[in-house]
């Protein structure tokens, strides 16, 4: 069965460090979202593509946090510099045209 | 301002009897509403999902109900299992984006 695989699925660093996390959706699926879940919340949509076009990023915090999908398949979200408080889980899905997102298993970040 | 709501952050069922998680939203653009089930260090999975034209939809052990006015849905587990303990979130969709709930964490004991 087909999967939106991410990369790490676990990651520890300190603050200020950069940090990258990699996502591949569901071949064929033009839609990516990148979502940040902080514990106990639910998940927050950070930024979205079509393609290898951003459709939303409205809640990115741009002036740290990167997003792109250049070829328009896997997807990179990059922090640079982290902070405590970007200690989250961070969410991949994908979509075909439907309503119905698949999620990936999750980047757990921790920053010390 | 939180446009999708879910106030019980957890519920406790015995095995076999009924569970009912329920949903509030705010927003009348929403059309179509979902329930996913997380487990720890897992991504969300799809459970069921509801057009804003039915008032319910049906598959095999849940069922989610919408009641519009209201701006209200439910999602019911029966008979409840064990493995059913999880994380559950509702999120409500318009156009191709979701908004999501903070969850209920369901613990179904044998």
């Amino acid at each position: 069965e087909a999967e939106v695989a991410q990369s790490p699925r676990y990651k520890i660093t300190e603050k200020s460090q950069a940090v990258a996390f990699w996502c591949d959706p569901i071949s064929g699926h033009a839609t990516l979202y990148w979502y940040r879940q902080i514990l106990g919340q639910g998940p927050e949509l950070l930024v979205q593509f079509q393609d290898e076009s951003v459709v939303d990023d409205s809640q990115l915090p741009k002036d740290r946090f990167s997003a792109e999908r250049l070829k328009g398949v896997d997807s990179t979200l990059k922090i640079q510099p982290a902070e405590l408080g970007d200690s989250a889980m961070y969410l991949c899905a994908s979509s075909y045209r439907g309503n119905e997102q698949f999620f990936g298993p999750g980047t757990r970040l921790t920053v010390l | 301002d939180q446009q999708v709501k879910q106030n019980s952050p957890s519920l406790s069922v015995q095995e076999g009897r009924i569970s009912i998680l329920n949903c509030d939203y705010t927003n009348s653009m929403f059309d179509y509403f979902l329930w996913y089930k997380k487990y720890p260090a897992e991504g969300p999975t799809f459970l069921i999902s509801i057009s804003s034209i039915k008032d319910k939809n049906e598959d095999g052990r849940f069922t989610v109900f919408l009641n519009k006015s209201a701006k209200h849905l439910s999602l019911h587990i029966v008979p409840s299992q064990p493995g059913d303990s999880a994380v559950y979130f509702c999120a409500a969709g318009a156009g191709n984006m979701l908004t999501f709930g903070g969850g209920t964490r369901l613990m179904v004991k044998p």
